[in-house]
């Protein structure tokens, strides 16, 4: 059974101070990994999705990278308007199976 | 261009009511998946549909719980003779094709007393 898993549970930075997060996984075939922003009372915002070992996307203080075994994303500098659940999914590559696999997410505070 | 609908946004029922939930995907998405969070777990894969056709139902409970996107409207969860443990927030996502990046919704949040 596919599995996703993301540490830390929990990440307090301060404002400025850059870090990762990780995001490992079992899966027959990776047909792509995605990564989600959540809000608190709102629903997950896309983010990123990675197809393949060696790919990478940005989007502003935000890098995601992929390996065959786990997927980091990247917070350089971030700002207390960053703070949020992150959460990773993987897609599995069988036929018909559209189904996103979630991890449980890192819940990320950062203070001013 | 107006993004995944849901509503109610809340919903309180009370053991062995009722339950229905509406999704309106973006449009021109013809793939709709159903997601339910459940307090302090992550969120768990429902069911998957396309228009009329239910594709992937292996995340669904087998009793009380049930499916539709027909072809004119909203698809539709419904949760039958509720129980406290179905309170949650049920997500809906769409996607345009099949393995896109699919899209979420708000969120419906059930509180069953």
């Amino acid at each position: 059974e596919d599995q996703v898993t993301q540490s830390p549970e929990a990440l307090r930075l301060q404002e400025g101070e850059s870090s990762s997060l990780n995001c490992s996984y079992t899966v027959s075939g990776l047909r792509g990994l995605f990564w989600y922003r959540q809000d608190p009372g709102k629903g997950p915002e896309f983010l990123f999705t990675l197809y393949s070992a060696g790919e990478e996307k940005e989007k502003e203080r935000l890098k995601a990278t992929l390996t065959k075994k786990e997927s980091f994303l990247h917070i350089t500098a971030p700002k207390p308007e960053d703070s949020a659940t992150y959460l990773c999914a993987v897609q599995e590559g069988v036929q018909g199976a559209q189904k996103l696999v979630f991890g449980q997410g890192t819940r990320l505070t950062i203070n001013p | 261009n107006a993004g995944v609908m849901q509503n109610p946004r809340h919903l309180v029922r009370r053991r062995g009511q009722e339950a229905r939930l509406r999704c309106s995907p973006m449009k021109g998405h013809s793939h709709v998946y159903w997601y339910r969070q459940l307090p302090e777990e992550g969120l768990k894969f429902m069911v998957y549909l396309q228009k009329e056709n239910i594709i992937d139902e292996s995340g669904m409970p087998k009793e009380r719980f049930s499916a539709e996107f027909p072809k004119e409207g909203p698809s539709i969860l419904r949760i039958q003779q509720v129980v406290r443990g179905d309170s949650a927030a049920y997500f809906c996502a769409s996607s345009p094709l099949r393995n896109n990046e699919q899209f979420f919704g708000p969120g419906t949040r059930l509180t069953v007393l």
